[in-house]
């Protein structure tokens, strides 16, 4: 019973391309995110949703979009792929800080190569 | 700005002693932290955290510190395993956001 699961786990694909990453939750949490992982290890958040609402967007490219059809479920959608998006991209949800609980929850990461 | 951590270091501890990894924050509005482990191709987990009315936090095996003087964070591991290798992450949060920020963790190697 993964609390986050996302899917696929590892992603091969050309530049140019079109991809979608997938990302659900069962923890009943209304906030979702998507980070960035480099080469170096370093953890950057992308956007942030709470109840299917944009609320952070860290200026990234705009080949970039999240959708999320329902709270539980969060997905990444990238267009015209580049080799910079060469990256683990990790899920993770939190109950939110109207909540006063603001852990995160992590996916276990979908590993993307572009060629 | 947003910046929390250091540039990757690795801390290399024998089995059995006790480990303490440091982190440096620049946001005093941030009012609280978290501490993550992360595994080879896993996500990053949960450890322990704090918020920005306490100094000092206890768990098992694992201890954080807050030193909000000098913007300061530190996890401290006793009697270090094994299975505690792996690259450790701090986190702030920003008051009133749901924005959690991470530094560029610390790399922990446990010898027998």
């Amino acid at each position: 019973d993964t609390a986050v699961s996302q899917t696929p786990k590892y992603l091969v694909t050309q530049m140019g391309n079109d991809k979608s990453i997938k990302c659900e939750q069962n923890l009943g949490h209304d906030t979702m995110y998507w980070y960035k992982q480099d080469s170096k290890k370093f953890l950057k958040i992308m956007f942030s949703y709470n109840n299917k609402e944009l609320i952070i967007n860290e200026t990234v490219p705009n080949r970039f979009s999240p959708k999320s059809p329902d709270k539980a479920h969060l997905n990444l959608h990238i267009n015209s792929l580049e080799l910079g998006d060469s990256a683990v991209y990790f899920c993770a949800s939190s109950q939110g800080i109207s909540t006063d609980n603001e852990k995160l929850f992590f996916g276990s990461g979908t590993q993307l190569s572009v060629l | 700005g947003e910046s929390v951590g250091l540039h990757l270091p690795t801390l290399s501890v024998q089995e059995g002693d006790n480990s303490i990894i440091n982190c440096a924050y620049s946001n005093s509005a941030s009012d609280y932290f978290i501490w993550y482990k992360q595994e080879s191709g896993k996500g990053p987990q949960f450890i322990i955290d704090i918020r920005s009315n306490m100094d000092k936090r206890q768990g098992q095996r694992v201890t954080v510190l807050l030193n909000k003087t000098v913007k300061h964070l530190s996890l401290q591991i006793a009697a270090t395993q094994p299975g505690d290798s792996a690259v450790y992450f701090c986190a702030e949060n920003f008051y009133n956001t749901d924005k959690l920020i991470f530094g560029t963790g610390t790399r922990l190697q446990v010898f027998p």
